[in-house]
C-alpha cells in the first residue's frame, strides 16, 4: 500500500492553463505538505496544512491555492500556468505536533511541464 | 532567514573509499533530518536527530549532529555503487517537525 499517493505523476500542459494535483494519505498523519523542486534539486515548502488548517504558506503566487477537503488529502490547484512553474511537486505527510522524532514521508512527485 | 547550506554539491568516489558531507545552518536549531533521493524518485528518510550529539548509523551511513557548531555530518563508510544518490539535510525550526528548511542537496557518486 503506498503511504502518500499523488496523481498524476506527469502532467505536461500549455502555459495559461489551469490544472490540479491530488495527494492522498493513509497513514493517519495530521499534517501534510506541499513542495517544490526546481530543475536544480531545490526543495522548498510552499504549504501546510495540519487537520485542514492552513498553518504554513510560503511566498507563494497566488495562482497556487491548496485544499484540503479532510486530513488525509491534500490537493494543488494551479491557475494560469507560467514556465516559471515547471518543477517536481512533491506531497508529504507527517503526525504532527508533539511527534517531532517522526520524518515527514514523501510522496513519488508530479513532474509538471509548461510547453 | 534560515541558510542550510551543503557541502560538497557533488561528490564522486570509489567503492570502498570513505568521506563526509557537510551540513551547515545559521540559526540554532536542535532537530535535523537527513533524506536520500534517487534520480527521479520519492524522498526516503535516513536519519532523525532530535539532540546535540546525537549520532544515528544505518549500515555504511553515519550521522551526527552538534548543534553548537550549527553542523550535521554524514559519513560513508567503505562506500559502495548502490549509495549512489542525492542526499539532503533538513533543519527544522517549528520543534514539531512541520517546517522543514532543506539543504542544496549533495549528489554522490560511487564509482567501480
Amino acid at each position: 500500500d503506498t503511504a502518500v499517493s499523488q496523481t498524476p505523476k506527469y502532467l505536461v500542459t500549455q502555459m495559461g492553463n489551469d490544472k490540479s494535483i491530488k495527494c492522498e494519505q493513509n497513514l493517519g498523519h495530521d499534517t501534510m505538505y506541499w513542495y517544490k523542486q526546481d530543475s536544480k534539486k531545490f526543495l522548498k515548502i510552499m504549504f501546510s496544512y495540519n487537520n485542514k488548517e492552513l498553518i504554513i504558506n510560503e511566498t507563494v503566487p497566488n495562482r497556487f491555492s491548496p485544499k484540503s477537503p479532510d486530513k488525509a488529502h491534500l490537493n494543488l490547484h494551479i491557475n494560469s500556468l507560467e514556465l516559471g512553474d515547471s518543477a517536481v511537486y512533491f506531497c508529504a505527510s507527517s503526525p504532527g505536533s508533539g511527534h517531532d522524532n517522526q520524518p515527514q514521508h514523501f510522496g513519488d512527485g508530479t513532474r509538471l511541464s509548461i510547453l | 532567514e534560515l541558510k542550510v547550506e551543503q557541502n560538497p554539491l557533488f561528490l564522486s568516489m570509489q567503492e570502498g573509499k570513505n568521506y563526509t558531507i557537510y551540513c551547515n545552518y545559521s540559526t540554532t536549531s536542535d532537530r535535523l533530518y537527513w533524506y536520500r533521493q534517487d534520480p527521479g524518485k520519492s524522498l526516503e528518510s535516513l536519519f532523525v536527530l532530535l539532540s546535540n550529539g546525537a549520532v544515528k548509523q544505518e549500515g555504511r551511513l553515519m550521522a551526527s549532529l552538534d548543534t553548537k557548531a550549527r553542523l550535521s555530518t554524514l559519513h560513508i563508510t567503505a562506500a559502495v555503487h548502490d549509495l549512489s544518490a542525492t542526499y539532503f539535510c533538513a533543519v527544522d525550526l517549528s520543534g514539531t517537525a512541520s517546517k522543514l528548511t532543506f539543504g542544496t542537496g549533495t549528489r554522490l557518486q560511487v564509482t567501480l
